[in-house]
């Protein structure tokens, strides 16, 4: 079973609207969870991460994630897209103690 | 400050060939990591090293691949008689010892024609 699984592979939104993507983590990661973002030719940056302590956590432009130990979910979520929030999302868990594992990706496409 | 940084940018080889990419990590960052993304995948981990010594190679994929860090900076990626499946964009990353953040360098496009 894949460790993350992240169950779209493609999300067109128009902007302005909100989004959800969504991620899984199986037992066999960590819980400690990350949302990387790609924009267009440039390399992975870390968007958010929770390690511990609150189960919402949030970013500097607006996107947020809730833990959520039950469901063994990871979801993102903003409440209104930019055409700037193009990009592809990664989630990662850690598998050991220094070994990072992805899904396999969403590309968000936000559409004027 | 300076970032992760990943030389050269994009290599373009012929199968059979050898090669070497390069990566400089964050001054300060003991930790450095390398991951390969094929298209349409998420990275996935290839081996870490703590200081000079690898600490976790488990994602080398067969023996031809081969990673060094003889003074605990500076990390080569040494790929051995290319083949088409080895084309993807490999990836460096470094952190602190003991960090939970991965600061990732904007990678290496690798082309075996």
């Amino acid at each position: 079973a894949q460790s993350v699984t992240q169950l779209d592979s493609q999300v067109p939104v128009f902007e302005e609207a909100p989004v959800e993507l969504r991620c899984n983590y199986s037992s066999s990661v960590s819980v400690y969870l990350f949302w990387y973002v790609q924009y267009p030719n440039q390399g992975l940056q870390l968007l958010l991460k929770y390690l511990s302590g609150s189960t919402l956590v949030e970013s500097i432009n607006g996107f947020e994630a809730e833990f959520n130990k039950s469901q063994t979910s990871f979801h993102l979520r903003k409440p209104s897209v930019h055409i700037s929030d193009t990009a592809e999302y990664f989630c990662a868990a850690y598998q050991g103690a220094q070994k990072l594992v992805f899904g396999q990706g969403t590309r968000l496409t936000i559409n004027p | 400050g300076a970032g992760v940084s990943q030389t050269p940018s994009n290599k373009v080889t012929e199968k059979g060939k050898y090669v070497e990419l390069r990566c400089d990590p964050i001054s300060g960052h003991t930790a450095l990591y390398w991951y390969r993304q094929s298209l349409g995948q998420g990275p996935e981990f290839l081996i870490y090293f703590q200081g000079t010594g690898a600490a976790d190679d488990s994602g080398l994929p067969n023996d031809r691949f081969f990673a060094v860090r003889p003074e605990g900076s500076v990390s080569t990626l040494k790929i051995q008689r290319t083949e088409r499946g080895d084309s993807a964009v490999y990836l460096c990353a470094s952190s602190f010892v003991g960090g939970r953040e991965q600061f990732f360098g904007p990678g290496t496009r690798l082309t075996v024609l």
